[in-house]
């Protein structure tokens, strides 16, 4: 099973700042990647699919990169509405696995 | 517009049985692989189950094969989960996800809470 480690699992941070988010695997898994983003009370929301592809409808600060083991979710200049738990999520192989999760909040 | 909307849910007692559906509208549901994904209180997301389009695939986690059937009905555009044997470890908010190209979940249902107590 490949297993993912988001670090960090909670981070504060002021609005207009950077954000950066980490994903890292188990094992090698190319760019099966995705990124998922979850509000209070609200499903899951794609983000990022393949490591670094944009979704239709996803505000452009929002970016992906890395491929193999490492993996990065950028979201630039930070807005009040991107208070979320962020995951992601491995396609590679069965089990298909998630993140732990990890809590953005605004400052 | 597309949608997913699941039902079934609620209280069930340990070692008892239930079934999920997921009523799927807005886009060819034929067309593509269909998931189930689980939340239990206060934690993260855990991958359940798949189907192909045809189900002539289907994939379970570990703690749920033997117990958890996925099941589907292209002419309603309709999911299901049939639960058996079900256990506290089960207690989760159940979402039902379309699966594009059988490996990210571009759509998501907006979740049937399952719990298990007695």
């Amino acid at each position: 099973e490949v297993v993912l480690t988001q670090s960090p699992d909670f981070q504060s941070v002021p609005p207009k700042e950077k954000v950066t988010i980490t994903c890292r695997a188990s094992q090698i898994i190319g760019s099966s990647l995705h990124w998922y983003q979850q509000k209070p009370d609200q499903s899951p929301r794609l983000l990022i699919k393949y490591a670094s592809q944009s979704i239709s409808g996803v505000p452009s600060r929002f970016s992906g990169s890395g491929s193999g083991t490492d993996f990065t979710l950028t979201i630039n200049s930070l807005e009040a509405e991107d208070a979320a738990v962020y995951y992601c999520h491995q396609s590679s192989s069965l089990p298909y696995t998630f993140g732990q999760g990890t809590k953005l909040e605004i400052k | 517009e597309v949608h997913l909307v699941e039902s079934g849910g609620g209280l069930v007692q340990p070692g008892g049985s239930l079934r999920l559906s997921c009523a799927a509208s807005g886009f060819p549901f034929s067309g593509y692989w269909m998931t189930w994904v689980r939340q239990a209180p206060g934690k993260g997301l855990e991958w359940v189950a798949s189907i192909k389009q045809d189900a002539s695939e289907k994939f379970y986690v570990d703690s749920v094969k033997g117990r958890f059937t996925i099941s589907r009905d292209n002419a309603k555009n309709s999911l299901y989960l049939q639960m058996n044997s079900l256990g506290d470890e089960d207690t989760a908010v159940y979402y039902c996800a379309r699966d594009g190209y059988g490996d990210y979940f571009d759509l998501w249902g907006q979740g049937i809470l399952l719990t298990v107590a007695s």
